[in-house]
């Protein structure tokens, strides 16, 4: 069974306006972490931001946020003001730590295209 | 935060050969990860490096085809052997350390081997 769901292969938006990249994840590990990577045309992974599962409140950082909805199975991120270069590959990947061995799973990915 | 050099970069290799990649992380770290990153696919996990001891290959991987060592907590190598050109893909070592639960993994540049 999938361990993380991205349900969304691409996704256009406007320049400057915000978009929601959804994820939804899959575990009986009351213990795990949610992560989300950006991966550019280059190829390598940059780190945007993480939520605990224990954690109470939503995690931001700067323009991303995470809508971290537990008891859907959902962390949802949110980039705000989107910028031309903010177009990529966006990855939502999870972390158990008591079934996991501390390895992180990915999902299928979403592309982002900011239009001009 | 951990800085990872991967080498070599990319390779174009023939049919029936073998590749080894190298991946040295500045400073000690508990986990190393292989990952295997198809065109146009997300990453999978092919297996976790255990310091001294074999490899924890994940489901679809095996030894024979994937050998990797881990002789310090620094250096780990994955070799792809007997090449064919699906194995055509971009294999990147990843690292995390077993503290808090938000330790993100660090990722090195990743190898782009393409088999012809």
């Amino acid at each position: 069974a999938q361990k993380i769901t991205q349900t969304q292969p691409g996704m256009f938006v406007q320049e400057k306006e915000a978009v929601t990249l959804d994820c939804t994840y899959d575990t009986s590990d009351p213990s795990y972490g949610l992560f989300w990577y950006k991966q550019p045309s280059s190829g390598e992974m940059i780190f945007l931001i993480y939520q605990g599962s224990y954690d109470q409140q939503n995690a931001t950082e700067g323009r991303y946020s995470l809508n971290f909805q537990k008891a859907r199975k959902s962390a949802n991120l949110v980039i705000s003001a989107s910028q031309l270069g903010d177009s990529a590959m966006y990855f939502c990947a999870m972390r158990e730590v008591n079934t996991g061995g501390f390895k992180t799973i990915f999902g299928a990915g979403t592309r982002l295209f900011v239009k001009a | 935060s951990a800085v990872i050099s991967q080498k070599p970069s990319r390779d174009i290799c023939q049919r029936g050969t073998s590749l080894t990649i190298q991946c040295q992380v500045d400073s000690q770290v508990t986990m190393m990860f292989w990952y295997r990153q198809q065109p146009g696919q997300s990453l999978t996990l092919i297996a976790t490096a255990n310091q001294g001891s074999e490899a924890t290959y994940e489901s679809g991987f095996v030894i024979d085809k994937f050998p990797i060592s881990r002789p310090n907590l620094t250096f780990s190598t994955l070799t792809v052997s007997n090449m064919s050109p699906e194995d055509s893909s971009i294999y990147l070592c990843s690292v995390a350390d077993r503290g808090p639960l938000n330790t993100e993994a660090f990722f090195g540049q990743g190898t782009r081997l393409t088999v012809v």
